[in-house]
Parts: C-alpha cells; sequence; structure tokens
C-alpha cells in the first residue's frame, strides 16, 4: 500500500464550480499536511498548511483533514480558469526539519 | 515576495559527468532541503539540511550526491558521475521553522 494516494484525475470542471481534491494516507504518524500547487515544469507553490483535523479556510480555498479516517481533501471555491494545474498533497511526520512525503498529484483544468 | 532562486533553470550534461546544482534559499530561512521529481513521477525527498549538517537523507541520496552551503546563501547539490537515471527536475526548497516549506522553480536536468 502507498503511503500517500491521490487520484491522478484529470478533473476538467467548468468555471464557477467547486472543486474536491482528496488524499489518503497509511502512515498515522503524519501530523502535517500541506497542499501544493504545480504548473507544468514549475515548483510546487504552497496553498495551504494545516496540522489538525477540521477545516482551514484561506480566500477560496478550504484545506481538511481527518485523522480518524486518514484523508484529506481540498476545496476550490468559485473556480477559475487559472486554478488550472496540478494540484499535490504532501504530509510530514512530526520533528524538526521535516521531509515531506508527496501524492502523485491531481491534474484539473477549469473550462472557461 | 520573497522565493528560492534556483540556477542553472535547465543543465545537459554527459554520463558520468558531474554537476553542481545552486540554490539561494529564502533569506533568515534555517532549513534548506533538495526534491526531486522524474517526468510523470511524484515529488521525491532527498536531503534535508539545517545548523550546516545533514538532518535526514532518503534512500535515493547516496554517495553519489552530496550537498554544501559553501557561505551564508547558497546551498548547493553535487551529483557525482551522473547516470542517465538522474534526469528529473531538481527543487530547492527552504522553510524558517521546517513547518512551512518553500519551493524554488526547479533546476531541470538531463543526463545523455
Amino acid at each position: 500500500q502507498k503511503e500517500v494516494e491521490q487520484d491522478p484525475g484529470p478533473l476538467s470542471v467548468p468555471e464557477g464550480a467547486i472543486v474536491s481534491l482528496n488524499c489518503t494516507y497509511s502512515n498515522s504518524a503524519f501530523q502535517y499536511f500541506m497542499w501544493y500547487r504545480q504548473y507544468s515544469r514549475k515548483g510546487p507553490e504552497l496553498l495551504m498548511y494545516t496540522y489538525s483535523s477540521g477545516n482551514k479556510e484561506d480566500g477560496r480555498f478550504t484545506a481538511q483533514v481527518d485523522k480518524s479516517s486518514k484523508y484529506i481533501s481540498l476545496f476550490i471555491r468559485d473556480s477559475q480558469p487559472s486554478d488550472s494545474a496540478t494540484y499535490l498533497c504532501a504530509m510530514s511526520l512530526s520533528g524538526s526539519a521535516r521531509q515531506l512525503t508527496f501524492g502523485s498529484g491531481t491534474q484539473l483544468t477549469v473550462l472557461p | 515576495e520573497p522565493e528560492v532562486t534556483q540556477t542553472p533553470s535547465h543543465q545537459v550534461t554527459q554520463m558520468g559527468q558531474e554537476v553542481i546544482l545552486r540554490c539561494v534559499p529564502i533569506s533568515n530561512h534555517l532549513y534548506f532541503y533538495w526534491y526531486r521529481q522524474i517526468l510523470g513521477q511524484k515529488v521525491e525527498f532527498l536531503v534535508s539540511f539545517y545548523n550546516n549538517e545533514i538532518s535526514e537523507k532518503s534512500e535515493i541520496f547516496d554517495d553519489q550526491f552530496s550537498v554544501e552551503r559553501p557561505d551564508g546563501s547558497n546551498f548547493t547539490l553535487k551529483i557525482r558521475s551522473t547516470k542517465l537515471e538522474d534526469s528529473a527536475m531538481y527543487f530547492c526548497a527552504s522553510s524558517a521553522n521546517g513547518n512551512t516549506i518553500y519551493f524554488g522553480e526547479g533546476s531541470w536536468l538531463t543526463v545523455v
């Protein structure tokens, strides 16, 4: 079983739609959870960082963590064509200099 | 906005040659990382560096690889005796506290 699983998509939605991106993980020791956005041939851009179960909102983005189910989600409201990218979930164990374990990424296209 | 900068953006090298990838982390960040992403695959952790020493490294980071912080601003990854399978995008990243990790745009290495 992979440590972090993410539906690769591709996912295509109309502009204005609510997008739901999900990851599951097997290692219950993961404590910190991140979502990154990656445009083609570019570096991952940090979108959200959470460390507790529940929801965290930032503008149009909401990150949700359910540690009991080992499941995290990213919701994008009022999606825009500029949101078209690959979304990566990443997580790490506790401790300093934490190394990230990434999901494989979900490719999202928002159609105008 | 501060950013991690990487050079070169693209390097082509012959198999067996040594390459040095350079990074300038975000000023006042204390944790530094190298990750790589083979085309079409996950972003993978290579090494983390804190307080002038390696704090964690993955199985990928064997004797072929080394890192150095030669001065107060640069962070380098050296790959000795490159192999075809070293062809990948190499990302440098930095963090102020080991929590939120920011990535550079990447150095695309092609080994021929």
